[in-house]
């Protein structure tokens, strides 16, 4: 089945610690996109790549980093820095520059840092 | 940046009312997109609109692209409990990013 795969669905974590979470997806995808969503709110985007080895930052990337080795892997690293990072963190991918910009979304990971 | 003032925030309804939500902007945006998340799930896509004017159908779901393409309502026809969740508006102008609304959070009784 083509999808995009986050793991994992809950991670917890003690604050000051580094943490990473996966998103894979078997679309054929070029675009990723990393969102945090806190509760009642819409998504705001975090980072995003158009293609592989190559990311920008989104609205709030301050704390957190990505790779884009592979065009099916993107990996979000929340840092120590990050200062409020517990969070609904969803990834999404598309396929941009022809004409469809629909993002399709993983079924994300809840972080919690205490 | 730009924002999208999505309403009603959230709405209670009777099973088989009819729904209307909608989204505005001061911004132009090029493409308007309709999800549904359901508790502790990822958004799924419900209709994608590319055209000032267009409307699109899926099932009860009916959508429209506002003609000064700042703007896009979401109606569901006789709505049913599995209609519960939080809409998402979201558009997009350039460079393959979103802004998406506050959502819209769904409750129908039975």
């Amino acid at each position: 089945d083509g999808g995009i795969t986050q793991s994992p669905k809950y991670l917890f974590r003690k604050e000051g610690q580094n943490v990473t979470l996966s998103c894979e997806q078997n679309l054929n995808h070029d675009a990723m996109y990393w969102y945090r969503q806190d509760p009642g709110q819409g998504l705001r985007l975090i980072y995003y790549s158009q293609i592989v080895n190559d990311f920008q930052k989104g609205d709030i990337a301050e704390g957190y980093s990505v790779s884009r080795e592979k065009k099916e892997s993107f990996p979000l690293t929340v840092t120590s820095a990050q200062k409020n990072p517990t969070a609904f963190y969803l990834c999404a991918s598309s396929t941009p520059g022809q004409g469809i910009d629909e993002q399709y979304f993983g079924p994300g990971t809840r972080l919690t840092v205490t | 940046g730009q924002q999208l003032n999505q309403s009603p925030q959230s709405m209670f309804i009777q099973e088989g009312e009819d729904v209307s939500m909608n989204c505005t902007s001061s911004s132009i945006f090029n493409t308007w997109l309709w999800y549904k998340q359901e508790p502790g799930e990822g958004p799924v896509l419900l209709i994608a609109l590319y055209k000032a004017g267009e409307l699109t159908s899926n099932g009860r779901l009916t959508a429209q692209f506002g003609i000064t393409r700042k703007d896009s309502f979401l109606n569901i026809s006789a709505s049913i409990p599995s209609d519960v969740g939080i809409y998402f508006c979201a558009g997009e102008t350039s460079g393959s990013r979103l802004t998406f609304g506050e959502g819209t959070q769904l409750t129908v009784n039975p």
